[in-house]
């Protein structure tokens, strides 16, 4: 089942702008995960905020969690043309497996 | 870095024929994934494996089945194909529950 649903479903930035996209689960998780996927190819693991993190940082990338709101957001901030991906979230609700959104497609416009 | 390898890129099937979707890990990880992506509906699951042998079913198990009969491998089955599974295959794999995954680069079939 689909757990985690992203917004927006389509972002259109110009380089160098930030990007954020959000992301809200219905269950309790162990912990919520963020991919990028590039056109046609498969997914690529970008960040991993468990659920007494409440934020997360690695390079240009900004994740925070609120575990009450059952919500995180992704910022990618100084965005550049190869940012252009599709962006998914995923949560462990710690059984084994887990469960993606439909995704958010940001476009980085040169 | 960890590897997961997909046998075929893309792949066209006719309906009925038996398909067989291979995935190669080559990091000694204990979990392994097989999702399909539809435009508009994300990633679906339809098995998984955390060790050798076992299986079990995801979200979308019907008309599927899989084997994992050596650790680094994982292999997807279509019994009978038809149009409907035509989508992008991804596998995946992870060192324990709780880890992020690797994913293969996708196999797109479709089926005629």
């Amino acid at each position: 089942s689909q757990q985690g649903e992203e917004d927006p479903q389509a972002l259109s930035i110009q380089e160098g702008e930030n990007a954020t996209m959000n992301c809200s689960y219905k269950t309790s998780i162990n912990n919520l995960q963020w991919y990028r996927q590039n056109s046609g190819r498969g997914l690529v693991h970008l960040i991993l905020i468990r659920s007494n993190e409440r934020e997360k940082h690695s390079g240009r990338l900004r994740v925070t969690l609120d575990t009450s709101k059952k919500s995180s957001s992704l910022l990618i901030t100084a965005s550049r043309a190869a940012d252009t991906a599709s962006y998914f979230c995923a949560t462990d609700a710690n059984d084994y497996k887990l469960s993606f959104g439909a995704g958010t497609t940001v476009t980085v416009r040169a | 870095d960890v590897k997961v390898t997909q046998s075929s890129r893309y792949l066209v099937k006719r309906t009925g024929e038996k398909v067989f979707l291979e995935c190669v890990q080559d990091m000694d990880h204990e979990n392994m994934f097989w999702y399909r992506q539809d435009p508009g509906l994300g990633l679906r699951l339809i098995y998984f494996s955390y060790d050798v042998k076992m299986k079990e079913k995801g979200d979308i198990p019907e008309g599927y089945s899989v084997s994992r009969e050596k650790k680094e491998r994982f292999s997807l089955i279509l019994e009978s194909a038809s149009t409907n599974q035509t989508s992008m295959y991804l596998c995946a794999s992870s060192l324990t529950g709780g880890d992020g995954y690797t994913f293969g680069s996708g196999t797109r079939l479709t089926v005629v």
